[in-house]
C-alpha cells in the first residue's frame, strides 16, 4: 500500500487568498506529480519533479507553482485564489518506471 | 484534441457477469497503457498496465487487452463484483528514458447491479 498523503481534503476559501496544498510520501520515491481534475474530466497533468530542486510545468498550464525542496515534500501554492481555480487536486509518486500512486486529493472551492 | 478517450461515460452490469470497459487513444507514441480505478473523495489506485509488446495481461479477476493497429484497448472484470462500482481511468504514456507522464482519458462510471 502506498503511503502518499494530502492536507487539506476539502478547502473552500475566498478569492485574493493564498493557499497551500500539501503532499508528502513516505516512499522515498523520486519523482512527484500535481493532476487537476473536474468532475466527469480526464486528469490534468499541471506540474511534475524528477528529483529535488526540479520541476517542470506539466501538460496544462496553470497559475500555481510548486517547489520540491525534500524528496517526500512537494507542496503547491496558489499566491491570489479565482473562482476557476475550484478544482480537485491530486498529488501523486512514482519510483523508476513503476506505476503512479495518487494520494487521496483536495477538493478546492473558490468562492 | 484528447489523445486518450473512453467514450462511454457510464456502464452497468449485473453481479458475477462480465464488464468490459473500453479506451481508444490516438497517439501512436504510446507504448505503455494503465488503469486506475476511483472511489468518489478518494485518488485513482492502480489496477493493471500493460506494455506494447504485449497484446494480454491479466491479473486475477483483471485482464487488459491491446490492439495496437486499432489503438484500442479494453479492461475485462470477470466475475463483476458490487465492490467494483467505481470509476475506471485509462492512461497512456510515451515511456522514453525518464518521461513519466501520463495522459487520461475522462473514465468510465462503472456501476455493479446486485
Amino acid at each position: 500500500e502506498a503511503d502518499i498523503y494530502q492536507t487539506p481534503r476539502y478547502l473552500v476559501i475566498g478569492t485574493g487568498k493564498k493557499i497551500t496544498l500539501e503532499c508528502s510520501q513516505t516512499m522515498g520515491h523520486d519523482k512527484m506529480y500535481w493532476y487537476q481534475q473536474d468532475p466527469g474530466m480526464e486528469l490534468h497533468l499541471i506540474h511534475y519533479s524528477y528529483g529535488v530542486n526540479s520541476t517542470e510545468k506539466g501538460d496544462l498550464s496553470s497559475e500555481s507553482t510548486v517547489s520540491r525542496i525534500r524528496t517526500e515534500h512537494f507542496p503547491l501554492t496558489l499566491e491570489s485564489a479565482r473562482p476557476s481555480h475550484t478544482s480537485q487536486y491530486l498529488c501523486a509518486s512514482s519510483e523508476g518506471r513503476q506505476e503512479q500512486f495518487f494520494g487521496p486529493g483536495t477538493r478546492l472551492t473558490v468562492l | 484534441d484528447q489523445q486518450v478517450k473512453q467514450n462511454s461515460p457510464s456502464l452497468s452490469v449485473q453481479e458475477g457477469r462480465i464488464s468490459i470497459l473500453n479506451c481508444d487513444y490516438t497517439n501512436s507514441m504510446f507504448d505503455y497503457f494503465l488503469w486506475y480505478k476511483k472511489y468518489p473523495a478518494e485518488g485513482p489506485t492502480f489496477l493493471i498496465s500493460i506494455s506494447s509488446i504485449k497484446d494480454k495481461n491479466e491479473d486475477g479477476r483483471f485482464t487488459v487487452f491491446l490492439n495496437k493497429s486499432a489503438k484500442h484497448l479494453s479492461l475485462h472484470i470477470v466475475p463483476s463484483q458490487p465492490g467494483d462500482s467505481a470509476v475506471y481511468f485509462c492512461a497512456a504514456k510515451v515511456s522514453n528514458f525518464g518521461n513519466e507522464k501520463l495522459t487520461f482519458g475522462t473514465g468510465t462510471r462503472l456501476t455493479i447491479i446486485p
